[in-house]
């Protein structure tokens, strides 16, 4: 069975700062990857995604992640933050399997952005 | 273009009552799908379904829950008799249905349940 870790709950940073949300995942086979977020009180919007090609992906709000096949990872990253990016972001990954597609989400990352 | 719609947003049940949690997928959208999300924690998938049928529901508490997606109107996620364990938030999701295990879940702004 798939899983998915997300090694820090709370990333608190300041404002301009860099930012790295790491996630981990464990599959036997190809798979698909997904980071979404979640603002206060509303459902989840996807940032970007990995199917397949240039491991590198590029997603909205200026927010890239790279996908290590090797190291099994698919960490979120933003060269320079802002206030607005407080929320909760959640890694997913889905894969080939059986006849259905059910992602399976990380517990979440907390990312506060500090003035 | 409306997206998911969720309704009611906030729901406030009494323990042994019945909530009834509707998802209208985007327009164009056959798949739905319903997850629980508890505080502090990550989303629980319970059910996925296409039009009037189960597709699967391994993360379905056996007891008490159902689903349904009827030919028409919107999906229906349904608790009895409620206990407090129930409170959680409860998301709906759509997609197309037309390219399995690569395609993009859109989710609703969810249900907030509270049971006292």
């Amino acid at each position: 069975a798939q899983s998915v870790t997300q090694l820090d709950s709370q990333v608190p940073v300041f404002e301009e700062a860099p930012v790295e949300l790491r996630c981990n995942y464990s599959s036997s086979v190809s798979v698909y990857l997904f980071w979404y977020v979640q603002y206060p009180n509303q459902g989840l919007q996807l940032l970007l995604k990995y199917l397949s090609g240039s491991t590198l992906v590029k997603g909205i709000n200026g927010f890239e992640a790279e996908f290590n096949k090797s190291q099994t990872s698919f960490h979120l990253r933003k060269p320079s933050v802002h206030i607005s990016d407080t929320a909760e972001y959640f890694c997913a990954v889905s894969d080939r399997r059986g006849g259905s597609y059910i992602p399976t989400f990380g517990r979440g990352t907390s990312l506060i952005v500090h003035p | 273009n409306a997206g998911v719609m969720q309704n009611p947003r906030h729901l406030v049940r009494r323990r042994g009552q019945e909530a009834r949690l509707r998802c209208s997928p985007m327009k164009g959208h056959s798949h739905v799908y319903w997850y629980r999300q508890l505080p502090e924690e990550g989303l629980k998938f319970m059910v996925y379904l296409q039009k009037e049928n189960i597709i699967d529901e391994s993360g379905m508490p056996k007891e008490r829950f159902s689903a349904e997606f009827p030919k028409e109107g919107p999906s229906i996620l349904r608790i009895q008799q409620v206990v407090r364990g129930d409170s959680a938030a409860y998301f709906c999701a759509s997609s197309p249905g037309d390219r399995r295990y690569e395609e993009t879940q859109y989710f609703g702004p969810g249900t907030r349940l509270l049971v006292l």
